[in-house]
């Protein structure tokens, strides 16, 4: 079984700065099965990113993804209040999902 | 409007069992995979299962051979069957619908509480 690592556990940013958040695979996945999701308490979580870096229908453009091989990253480009969240990486391969252990965004 | 609704939830003893329940709504159902995820208080996201619009079936290994998922594309639902429920078990259950996007999970529901304890 895959193993994602999420790196940091939690980072302390304002609004308006830029959020970099990373996703280590413990083996090589295949790009178009990574994807990130955003999850707020007592909501259901939102699909951001999938296939590494491609929006998903109606998330802004400051939210991107990049990454191939074991390394992936969500950038979000200017926070805005609302993204203050947890995020978490995600990965499909032989026929199952795993999540990495999420990063929370928090206001400094 | 795409909607999952879930439903089922409660608290049960251990070694006891339940029925989750999600009623989709807004899309064609039978089209489409879903899966059931769940967050233990505290934790984060853990898959659980999956079913394919043709009813291949995929399981975690912590619930391997104790949940079963089914579906009646009739009625627009999908199940969960817990058996020998465990306290690390619980925690709140989302149904998600898969891989129109890849293979990410485009809609979820708002998730259900299932906890096991005496």
């Amino acid at each position: 079984e895959i193993v994602l690592t999420q790196s940091p556990g939690t980072l302390s940013l304002s609004p308006g700065e830029r959020a970099t958040l990373s996703c280590r695979a413990s083996q090589s996945v295949s790009s178009s099965y990574v994807a990130w999701y955003q999850h707020k308490l007592g909501q259901a979580p939102r699909l951001l990113i999938y296939g590494s870096s491609n929006r998903a229908t109606g998330i802004p453009d400051r939210f991107s993804g990049s990454g191939s091989g074991t390394d992936f990253t969500l950038s979000i480009g200017r926070l805005e209040p609302e993204d203050f969240a947890v995020y978490y990486c995600q990965q499909y391969g032989s026929s199952l999902w795993t999540f990495g252990q999420g990063t929370k965004v928090e206001i400094k | 409007e795409v909607q999952l609704v879930e439903s089922g939830g409660g608290l049960v003893q251990p070694g006891g069992s339940l029925r989750l329940s999600c009623v989709a709504s807004g899309f064609t159902f039978s089209s489409y995979s879903i899966n059931w995820v769940r967050q233990a208080p505290g934790k984060g996201l853990e898959w659980v299962s999956y079913i394919s619009s043709i009813d291949n079936t995929y399981y975690a290994d912590s619930v391997k051979g104790r949940f079963t998922i089914s579906r009646d594309n009739a009625k627009n639902s999908l199940y969960l069957q817990m058996n020998s429920l465990r306290a690390e078990d619980t925690a709140v259950y989302y149904c998600a619908r898969c891989c129109v996007a890849g293979h990410g999970f485009d809609y979820w529901g708002q998730g259900i509480l299932v906890t096991v304890s005496s």
